[in-house]
């Protein structure tokens, strides 16, 4: 199937840094959404972006929806231990059905005090 | 409280043997969905029901079978014919209108030995 090219997969910073990661793809998406997964549990949605070049805040996370709609960027600022986690893009391919996700492979967030 | 529940966290199975995991919903949400997660890759969409009794494969359906019987409830079975069954399984919904915004389950750890 079509794959989301996530970077980087993994980030060592430490507390305070701010964060950034961003998914690509070669084909055109019609809705990015980032989510949060700690160890064995399921993802927690964070953000959703629905509009070539939307910038959406959630806290200390910011993310875009890429004027290309190829690609978005998730920023985390001051970030802090809890922020440990793996964070994933995921979108809605143009032409697929709907509610049929893609997922990028994940970046492996860790954070040091 | 409203949410997601898949039920047991852990599974254990010998192969050759098929299993059923439980995902249940109190959010009222039309649609519901199967994923697997391998380490150190995204998730990927085994199947998915945007409406009761009705039910589509995702991109790696082989393997498993689900049915609809009920809005709240989505079981997946994974038979002696998917070949690496031990994963994590990760059940979903969403808000009708809201196909996009998935919410996820817990999640269950199947080993198969």
């Amino acid at each position: 199937g079509q794959q989301l090219n996530q970077s980087p997969q993994s980030m060592f910073i430490q507390e305070g840094e701010d964060v950034s990661m961003n998914c690509t793809s070669s084909s055109i998406f019609n809705t990015w959404l980032w989510y949060k997964q700690d160890p064995g549990e399921g993802p927690v949605l964070l953000i959703a972006l629905y509009k070539a070049g939307e910038l959406t805040s959630n806290g200390r996370l910011t993310a875009q929806f890429g004027i290309t709609r190829k690609d978005s960027f998730l920023n985390i600022s001051a970030s802090i231990p809890s922020d440990v986690g793996i964070y994933f893009c995921a979108g809605q391919l143009r032409g697929t059905s709907y509610g049929k996700l893609t997922f990028g492979q994940g970046t492996i967030l860790t954070v040091h005090p | 409280d409203g949410g997601i529940t898949q039920s047991p966290k852990y599974l254990f199975r010998k192969e050759g043997q098929n299993v059923t995991l439980s995902c249940e919903q109190n959010l009222n949400h039309d649609a519901m969905y199967w994923y697997r997660q391998d380490p150190g890759q995204g998730l990927r969409l085994i199947y998915y029901s945007q409406i009761v009794n009705d039910f589509q494969k995702g991109d790696i359906a082989e393997g498993y079978s689900v049915s609809r019987e009920k809005k709240e409830s989505f079981p997946l079975t994974v038979t002696s014919a998917q070949k690496n069954p031990t994963a994590f399984y990760l059940c979903a919904s969403t808000e009708t209108g809201q196909y996009h915004e998935q919410y996820f389950g817990p999640g269950t750890r199947l080993t198969v030995t």
